[in-house]
């Protein structure tokens, strides 16, 4: 059973810090990793992908990926109140995602405090 | 760019009947779309992969009868739920991939309640 774990939270942080959001999976063939931000009622929305390790940045956001350790991790600087979220992380086995088997965890709850 | 649609966001039928569910993606051409299903605190849970032009492949558990997926061109994707009962209600999430790339985009969403 491919299984992606998440922290399900709530973890709240106060508005300017910075929130660290991380994810271990237990498929060592996964070749591709995806963060969607998902506000109550409302469909994920991709924020970040990442295929190799290390880190990536895209603005306030940098994903971080350790396939050794099977981890990935997302880490918000400068952290809003609009940034309060369920942040889901999902897994491929496949290169890209595109075929559908993307795994999701059960995602976190972000606060943002003001 | 990038963007799904999904038509409608919300619907509320009668057991016993069918609902059709509209996936459109606005500015690029999908090969393939995914329709996913998430139950309130749960995470999604990947229904079926939608081919363009061909048989939908579902997930194990998934009754392809009562689950009618449909992707008739480039750009729409159907779900039609038969003969649909109160366990059915959900929230019903539509997916594309641009065709040679990599990411998944979501559609809005649409909110099922039967009663």
């Amino acid at each position: 059973q491919k299984e992606v774990e998440q922290n399900s939270g709530p973890l709240s942080v106060p508005e300017g810090a910075i929130a660290s959001l991380n994810c271990t999976y237990s498929d060592r063939g996964s070749q591709s990793f995806f963060w969607y931000r998902q506000y109550s009622g409302k469909s994920p929305e991709l924020i970040m992908s990442i295929y190799s390790n290390g880190d990536k940045e895209d603005g306030r956001f940098t994903a971080q990926l350790n396939k050794a350790s099977q981890y990935v991790s997302l880490l918000i600087r400068d952290s809003q109140p609009s940034d309060s979220a369920t942040y889901l992380c999902a897994v491929s086995p496949l290169w890209g995602g595109s075929q559908g088997n993307l795994i999701f965890g059960k995602g976190t709850k972000l606060s943002v405090k003001p | 760019g990038a963007v799904v649609s999904q038509h409608p966001s919300r619907v509320i039928c009668k057991s016993g009947t069918s609902v059709k569910i509209e996936c459109r993606s606005l500015d690029f051409q999908a090969t393939t779309m995914f329709w996913y299903r998430q139950f309130p605190k749960q995470s999604l849970m990947l229904m079926a992969t939608s081919n363009e032009g061909s048989k939908a492949t579902y997930e194990q558990g998934v009754e392809k009868d009562k689950f009618l997926i449909n992707h008739a061109s480039l750009t729409l994707s159907t779900l039609t739920v038969t003969s649909a009962h109160p366990e059915d209600s959900s929230f019903y999430i539509c997916s594309a991939s641009e065709t040679g790339r990599h990411e998944q985009y979501f559609g809005p969403g649409t909110r099922l309640t039967v009663t």
